[in-house]
């Protein structure tokens, strides 16, 4: 199975500010299928980026992925008060395994 | 509106039995693959099961393997989850969630559609 490896754990930022999420592979994601979802206490995961880059629909488009392979990124270009959250990536190039999550918290 | 709601989550014993099940509304139901993701407390989602829209193909995690059953009633717009031979470590929130992707060709997906979730408690 891919492990995937979130970094930093937790990033404590202000509204306004960038925030750049890591999600590393243990091996090559097939097709850079890899997805990223923000998560609110108390609801479910919600889809964020699709196919490494391609943001889902309804998505603001401060939230952008990147990257190929095994490293991938999600950056909020500009923090707005509701992206405070948990971020998890996904991986569905094989059977499909998540991160650990990276927590954005109010600095 | 497109929606996915859980029901069927309580406390149990361990080696006990529970189904849950997922009423999907607002899609066709039948066109879309499906899955059941859990999340323990604290921690990242697992996926747990995924069914094939048309049910003849269902996968597990090696975690649950011969203990869960995944099924779906296309007829009534409803996929299931037998678990039985539940162990403490299976407590965590249940989801069920809709592929993302419907007409790709591709065996894995990713999840556009999630519910709220049923949070299943293994505990003597």
């Amino acid at each position: 199975e891919i492990v995937l490896t979130q970094s930093p754990g937790t990033l404590s930022l202000s509204p306004g500010e960038r925030a750049t999420l890591s999600c590393r592979a243990s091996r090559t994601v097939a097709n850079d299928y890899l997805a990223w979802y923000q998560q609110k206490p108390g609801q479910a995961p919600r889809l964020l980026i699709f196919a490494a880059s391609s943001r889902a629909t309804g998505i603001p488009d401060r939230f952008s992925g990147s990257g190929s392979g095994t490293d991938f990124r999600l950056i909020i270009s500009r923090l707005e008060p509701e992206d405070f959250a948990v971020y998890y990536c996904q991986q569905y190039g094989s059977p499909w395994t998540f991160g650990p999550g990276t927590k954005v918290e109010l600095k | 509106e497109v929606q996915l709601v859980e029901s069927g989550g309580t406390l149990v014993q361990p080696g006990g039995s529970l189904r849950l099940s997922c009423a999907a509304s607002g899609f066709t139901f039948r066109s879309y693959d499906m899955s059941w993701v859990r999340q323990a407390p604290g921690k990242g989602p697992e996926w747990v099961s995924a069914i094939s829209r048309s049910g003849n193909t269902p996968f597990y995690a090696d975690s649950v393997k011969g203990r869960f059953t995944i099924s779906r009633d296309n007829s009534k717009g409803t996929l299931y989850l037998q678990m039985s031979g539940l162990r403490a470590e299976d407590t965590a929130i249940y989801y069920c969630a809709r592929r993302g992707d419907s007409t790709s060709w591709y065996f894995y997906y990713f999840m556009d559609v999630w519910g709220k979730g049923t949070t299943v408690t293994v505990s003597s």
